[in-house]
């Protein structure tokens, strides 16, 4: 089983359609990334968490350490928001410098 | 800002030749990073730096070495180059560990 497990691992919504994409993990953790890979290829990072609730934009993002458990949301989804997202978590008993990636929720926005 | 340059974007490399990855970041971050990414499979972590004149193993770093030349520059090379090692390598740097990761586009690596 994976430390890091994304669902769904493919979604397909009509544009303006609220969009959630899950992160459940099994290790503790001292953080967690959210990260967006375009069609082309680049990833940038959204957002990294280690409790409560982030909003950027249309983008917001959660985390329930207790559930072991996290989501992003994209609000009034847009083509342009068709991408790769992945998670990634900072496992808490390893070095600081290790992250465990999930293998990606491609998403694609309708027009 | 350029952000984190990585080049080549492409390679296409015969087996057991040798090459190397070049990534240099003008963040002035202290942290660099070297990572794969294969079909169905997360990033994986090759090699990091966490600080210039420091490397560190990452979880898959058989058949590559890299070079912290300097605070701006990490290097990953290829020895000799194997089929197992086609994938898409991306660069990446931050302040720390507790800090966002900044990327570069990634080089696609075809060794055949």
């Amino acid at each position: 089983k994976n430390e890091v497990e994304q669902s769904p691992q493919n979604l397909t919504a009509q544009e303006g359609e609220f969009i959630t994409i899950n992160c459940s993990y099994s290790v503790g953790i001292s953080a967690l990334h959210w990260l967006q890979q375009h069609p082309g290829g680049g990833i940038v990072s959204l957002f990294m968490l280690s409790s409560g609730k982030k909003k950027h934009g249309r983008l917001i993002a959660t985390i329930n350490i207790q559930e072991k458990h996290s989501s992003l949301h994209i609000t009034a989804s847009h083509p342009r928001d068709s991408a790769v997202y992945i998670c990634a978590v900072r496992p808490s008993n390893f070095g600081n410098e290790k992250l465990t990636f999930g293998t990606g929720t491609r998403l694609t926005i309708i027009p | 800002n350029a952000g984190v340059t990585q080049t080549p974007k492409f390679q296409v490399l015969k087996t057991g030749q040798s090459m190397t990855l070049q990534c240099a970041q003008d963040m002035n971050h202290n942290s660099m990073y070297w990572y794969r990414q294969d079909p169905g499979m997360g990033l994986r972590l090759i090699y990091y730096s966490a600080s210039e004149g420091t490397t560190d193993k990452g979880e898959v770093p058989n058949g590559y070495n890299v070079s912290r030349l300097n605070k701006r520059e990490f290097s990953l090379r290829l020895e000799s180059a194997a089929p197992s090692q086609t994938s898409v390598y991306f660069c990446a740097s931050s302040e720390g560990p507790f800090r966002r990761a900044f990327f570069g586009q990634g080089t696609r690596l075809t060794v055949v």
